[in-house]
């Protein structure tokens, strides 16, 4: 079946430091894929998504590339802030055909990102 | 704000009681989605309406059901609660959410956290 696969956290960082939150899926076709983020005591915002492979998604200073080949969406930003603590989500929806034409998301366990000042 | 609004923010009751959750969607969007966020089963999907008619099914249990009115707004009726019923319950809505294209944005409730002693 369809699912998501994305590294445990918690990620502790400094303030200004490199970030990549790994996600791999299992589907078939093409999904689209995304990422939630989830701030404290609130519920899930879109971060960005991509829609076909090769698509990049940003938003925020946050990058992620659909690779087909790798089965991957990996989650980066180059100097993250204290501001970006939060615990991040990987997601699908599967394509019309391949487990019906819902929207229904398909999520990861989440990765608790913590940025140190 | 996502524009979706749920109500209560909170919600305490005891084993076997029967607890009704609301939700608004955002003004122009036709689906709703309802998903459970536990530790346990993380973030799963359980139901999707569509302008009134139930569209996809998840992981809902038998003892858990929704209905969305004509007014778009929809409620998910907990009966018989057992304490692993205590989860984080997220509404959703989307435009359409009918293609099973990552086109059609799901926007996110602020969620409403139950609790069962």
């Amino acid at each position: 079946g369809n699912s998501v696969t994305q590294m445990e956290g918690p990620v502790t960082l400094s303030e200004e430091a490199f970030l990549t939150i790994n996600c791999t899926y299992t589907a078939t076709g093409y999904p689209s894929l995304f990422w939630y983020v989830q701030y404290p005591g609130e519920g899930l915002q879109l971060l960005l998504k991509a829609t076909k492979a090769d698509d990049k998604g940003s938003n925020k200073g946050f990058e992620a590339t659909y690779r087909k080949e790798t089965t991957s969406f990996h989650l980066e930003k180059g100097s993250v802030q204290v501001s970006d603590s939060a615990v991040y989500f990987c997601a699908l929806i599967a394509p019309p055909n391949y487990g019906g034409a819902t929207n229904k998301l398909i999520f990861g366990t989440g990765t608790l990102l913590a940025v140190q000042p | 704000d996502s524009g979706v609004t749920q109500t209560p923010k909170h919600l305490i009751t005891a084993t076997g009681q029967r607890v009704t959750l609301r939700c608004s969607p955002r003004s122009g969007d036709l689906s709703v989605y309802w998903y459970q966020q536990s530790l346990d089963q993380g973030l799963q999907f359980l139901i999707q309406y569509y302008n009134g008619e139930e569209r996809a099914k998840g992981n809902i249990l038998e003892r858990f059901s929704a209905q969305q009115f004509p007014d778009l707004h929809s409620e998910l009726n907990l009966s018989s609660l057992e304490l692993g019923d205590s989860a984080l319950y997220f509404c959703a809505s989307s435009v359409v959410g009918t293609s099973g294209s990552g086109t059609d944005t799901q926007y996110f409730g602020p969620g409403t956290r139950l609790t069962v002693l």
